[in-house]
């Protein structure tokens, strides 16, 4: 199975920051299809997990677009370009290349 | 607009089996799949299975001993069972759709207790 490496584990920021989050798989996530299916999720306090970015780098719609999504084959990256009070949460990769499908551990953002 | 439902029992005993629908609107069950996850309380998400849009399944390695999903086209709906519940299965299950895992359900809280 595939294993998605989050880190880091937590994260503190200030209002206005920009911080980034990393997601390494332990096997190229590059479909035969051509399409990389990384996606990236939040979860706020108390509610299921909205999706923010999706197939690396596509930004979902209705989500700001201080979130941005990069990376290739192993190693991927979730940028937030100032935070905001409303992103606090935990931020899930989660791939759907390789069945069965696997979700990194989270990383927590906390707002300082 | 797209919505997706849980439905269950909210309590369990160990060892019994646990029976969770997944209603679903706003699309077609043939037209994008379906994926079951799960949250312990506290802990992160976990991949559960998936229904095809084709009817293919595909499970958890760790659950595919105990689980089995269904479905029935005609009522929307996607069906999870799992058996030989134990207190580690405790937790909150959501149903989300399609390839990119673009909506989720409210989440059904499942608790294993005798």
């Amino acid at each position: 199975d595939v294993v998605l490496t989050q880190t880091p584990p937590t994260l503190s920021a200030t209002i206005g920051q920009s911080v980034s989050i990393s997601c390494r798989s332990s096997q190229s996530l590059l479909h035969s299809n051509g399409n990389t299916y990384l996606h990236w999720l939040l979860q706020r306090p108390g509610q299921s997990p909205q999706l923010l970015i999706y197939l690396v780098s596509r930004l979902e719609s209705g989500v700001p677009n201080r979130f941005s999504g990069s990376g290739s084959g192993t190693d991927f990256t979730l940028k937030i370009s100032g935070v905001e009070a409303e992103d606090l949460g935990v931020y899930y990769c989660v791939q759907g290349t390789h069945a069965p499908f696997t979700f990194g551990s989270g990383t927590k953002l906390e707002i300082k | 607009q797209v919505q997706l439902k849980e439905s269950g029992p909210g309590l369990v005993q160990p060892s019994q089996t646990l029976s969770l629908t997944c209603t679903v609107s706003g699309f077609s069950l043939t037209s994008y799949n379906v994926h079951w996850v799960r949250q312990p309380p506290g802990k992160g998400l976990e991949w559960m299975g998936r229904m095809r849009y084709n009817g293919d399944t595909s499970y958890n390695s760790a659950l595919k001993s105990r689980l089995s999903i269904s479905r029935d086209t005609s009522k929307n709906q996607v069906f999870l069972k799992m058996n030989s519940l134990q207190t580690d299965d405790t937790g909150t299950y959501y149903c989300t759709r399609g390839q990119v895992f673009d909506y989720w359900g409210q989440g059904v809280m499942v608790t294993v207790s005798s």
